[in-house]
């Protein structure tokens, strides 16, 4: 199994650009979430999914969105990226929302 | 004020001593306690999980839960420089909100 995967691992935006993060897991987990990891803060929670086409925010979920058409993968969109987004995203997915979660190795986004 | 509280470090620590990494949080949900460790540009990984108060032992490393005070405690004994990362506490609250504390990064010096 090659458990969470995250592409890209590193990215450099401009302000006002968009991209999408990309996140896939073949442990066939029904539970899947966005972290962002930033220096002080501790991990915070973007958008998670209990299930394909279910979704619900986290902590933190303005400027992102996020959909779940399959079990497997779970893309973050940045509509317009800001400098405020420069962080570290980190992907995890679980059998349940009450169960450990594994996390992907994470993609660096750096907005300018 | 954060849920939950972490000490920022940095912690440098000669190999072969113990470690010591604490949290304490203010949500009286929580009822899961997990330290995840995390190697530098990694993801964090699971290292212990716990639901009770007192401790729970898994080779070098001690988990201990202080629910009246609302404290938890990571161990690590005889340490060694690969145990050199960050340590992360977090807390699963019984409507399944999971919380983390902001890290400990711990240097082992050989």
């Amino acid at each position: 199994n090659a458990g969470v995967t995250q592409t890209p691992k590193f990215q450099v935006l401009k302000t006002g650009q968009s991209m999408t993060l990309q996140c896939a897991q073949d442990m066939n987990h029904e539970y899947m979430s966005w972290y962002r990891q930033d220096p002080g803060m501790g991990l915070r929670l973007i958008h998670y999914s209990v299930g394909a086409g279910i979704t619900d925010q986290g902590e933190v979920p303005n400027g992102y969105n996020v959909s779940r058409s399959t079990t497997e993968d779970f893309p973050l969109r940045l509509l317009s990226a800001a400098p405020s987004q420069t962080s570290v995203y980190f992907c995890a997915s679980s059998y349940s929302e009450a169960e450990t979660q594994y996390f992907g190795p994470g993609t660096r986004l750096l907005v300018l | 004020q954060k849920e939950v509280e972490q000490d920022p470090g940095p912690l440098s620590v000669p190999e072969g001593a113990i470690v010591s990494l604490n949290c304490t949080y203010s949500n009286s949900a929580f009822q899961y306690f997990m330290w995840y460790r995390q190697y530098s540009r990694k993801g964090p990984e699971l290292l212990m999980y716990t639901y009770s108060s007192g401790n729970k032992e898994d080779g070098r490393f001690t988990a201990q839960v202080d629910k009246s005070s609302k404290y938890i405690s990571l161990f690590i004994r005889d340490s060694q420089p690969s145990d050199s990362a960050t340590y992360l506490c977090a807390m699963l609250s019984n409507d399944y909100k999971l919380s983390f504390g902001a890290g400990t990064t711990v240097t082992v010096r050989a």
